[in-house]
């Protein structure tokens, strides 16, 4: 049951490029999603969210970008900096987030200095 | 910043045996969940709790898990007869009512079922 599908197991970016994480689903009744940030031995870490409604959501180095009609969505970091390598998890929902978080297999993130 | 706290970090187990994981969910949070990562795989919902009943379970949460919320600060996960399938890294989340929807996670606590 692969809902949510993260291809790029892993990347490795240049300390102050652009990180690009990409994530696919397959549920059409998903309509919000997250990203979340883990290090090892520490918990999901929440980063930013986007609900259906929209296309594009912004905070701070950290932009998600939803294409409905594709069914994928997309994180962008910039700049990228060494404290951002961490493994990346896309997550999704129904109902606007009130119902279980639906897991992508998370894509670890290395940034070189 | 509010966080959610789990204990023990690491537990061993026999098979058979009943173990029981405990999370203090971050205090005005009402919504409270248990999620598992078995190692190398994804993240997977197990069950939704508010309340103080279940709101969702997924078909890993069979009879053999329970929930409880015993105080107010408690949400305790039980497994009654641990089976060498069940060794994963059991994460508690918790979230608020109102604002955005957003779980907040603990580190974790790892099971393991010898």
């Amino acid at each position: 049951d692969q809902q949510v599908k993260q291809n790029s197991p892993s990347l490795s970016v240049q300390e102050g490029r652009i990180s690009i994480l990409n994530c696919d689903y397959t549920n059409s009744m998903f309509d919000y999603f997250l990203w979340y940030k883990k290090y090892p031995a520490e918990g999901p870490t929440f980063l930013i969210s986007i609900s259906s409604i929209k296309d594009k959501n912004e905070d701070g180095r950290f932009t998600v970008f939803l294409n409905k009609s594709a069914k994928h969505l997309s994180l962008h970091i910039v700049p990228s900096q060494p404290g951002d390598s961490a493994v990346y998890f896309c997550a999704a929902s129904r109902n606007f987030g009130n119902e279980k978080l639906t897991f992508g297999t998370g894509t670890r993130l290395t940034i070189i200095p | 910043e509010p966080e959610v706290t789990q204990t023990p970090s690491h537990q061993v187990t026999q098979m058979g045996q009943e173990v029981i994981l405990r999370c203090v969910p971050i205090s005005n949070h009402l919504y409270f969940y248990w999620y598992r990562q078995i190692l190398g795989q994804k993240v997977e919902f197990l069950v939704s709790f508010y309340n103080n009943e279940i709101s969702e379970k997924s078909e890993i949460f069979d009879d053999q898990f329970s929930v409880e919320r015993p105080d107010g600060s408690n949400f305790t996960l039980k497994i009654r007869s641990t089976k060498l399938e069940d060794s994963a890294m059991y994460f508690c989340a918790s979230r608020a009512v109102t604002g955005l929807i957003v779980l907040t996670f603990g580190a974790g606590s790892r099971l393991t079922v010898l």
